[in-house]
């Protein structure tokens, strides 16, 4: 059983451009997690998704971040026109039910915006 | 808003010995507490999961321990290795949505030969 695939493992985005994170979680997971981890700093819950709905997103910036889980394929975190404060590692966790169970985490996309 | 410090920042310990690693939160109203290692640029490896209703978990040279209602846990770690060096991360569980995790800034572990 393959663990939470996260890519790209590494991206370089020039400010305004887009980010495109991409989280598969592990076989048999329904619930996934972003975190994000800024320099120097603990991670960061964003947002909570099960397939094809948003179930918390209070942690996520009200303004140019977007998250989706569809029905198939991987969820995917978008950064609109990034900016040098965005450059932060990204981390997805995945669990099979929600509260109860140990949340695997990925290797985490690590995000520099020049 | 819940808040998880762990104390110390850093500790450089000599190889076999005992260590424990302190965790507290703020809000007692948990519904599980989790502790996870990370190594130098990498994603988190789960080390163990304590649900609200237990006292303690263990997993090899690992003990973990859970006091709710003081917002406490310790994370000992037996006979350490070279290889135990890296950050330790707790991370507490809310009991409204269940699922977010909130960390601490972690414990940066060197294990010298």
């Amino acid at each position: 059983n393959a663990g939470v695939m996260q890519n790209p493992r590494h991206l370089v985005r020039r400010r305004g451009q887009e980010a495109r994170l991409r989280c598969s979680p592990m076989k048999g997971h329904s619930h996934v997690y972003w975190y994000r981890q800024l320099p120097e700093e603990g991670l960061k819950f964003m947002v909570y998704l099960q397939k094809e709905n948003i179930i918390d997103e209070s942690g996520m910036p009200k303004e140019r971040f977007s998250a989706e889980f569809p029905k198939e394929g991987p969820s995917i975190l978008r950064i609109q026109q990034v900016v040098r404060g965005d450059s932060a590692a990204y981390f997805c966790a995945s669990s099979p039910l929600a509260g109860t169970d140990t949340q695997y985490f990925g290797p985490g996309t690590r995000l520099t915006v020049l | 808003k819940q808040e998880v410090t762990q104390i110390p920042a850093a500790l450089s310990v000599p190889e076999g010995e005992n260590l424990v690693l302190n965790c507290s939160f703020t809000d007692s109203a948990i519904y599980n507490l989790q502790w996870f290692r990370q190594d130098p640029g990498k994603g988190l490896t789960s080390l163990l999961l304590i649900q609200s209703s237990q006292r303690e978990q263990t997993s090899g040279r690992l003990n973990a321990s859970l006091d709710k209602s003081s917002g406490r846990s310790t994370l000992y770690i037996a006979a350490s290795q070279p290889g135990d060096s890296a950050t330790y991360l707790c991370a507490v569980g809310g009991e409204t949505s269940g699922s977010r995790l909130t960390f601490g800034e972690g414990t940066q572990l060197t294990v010298n030969p």
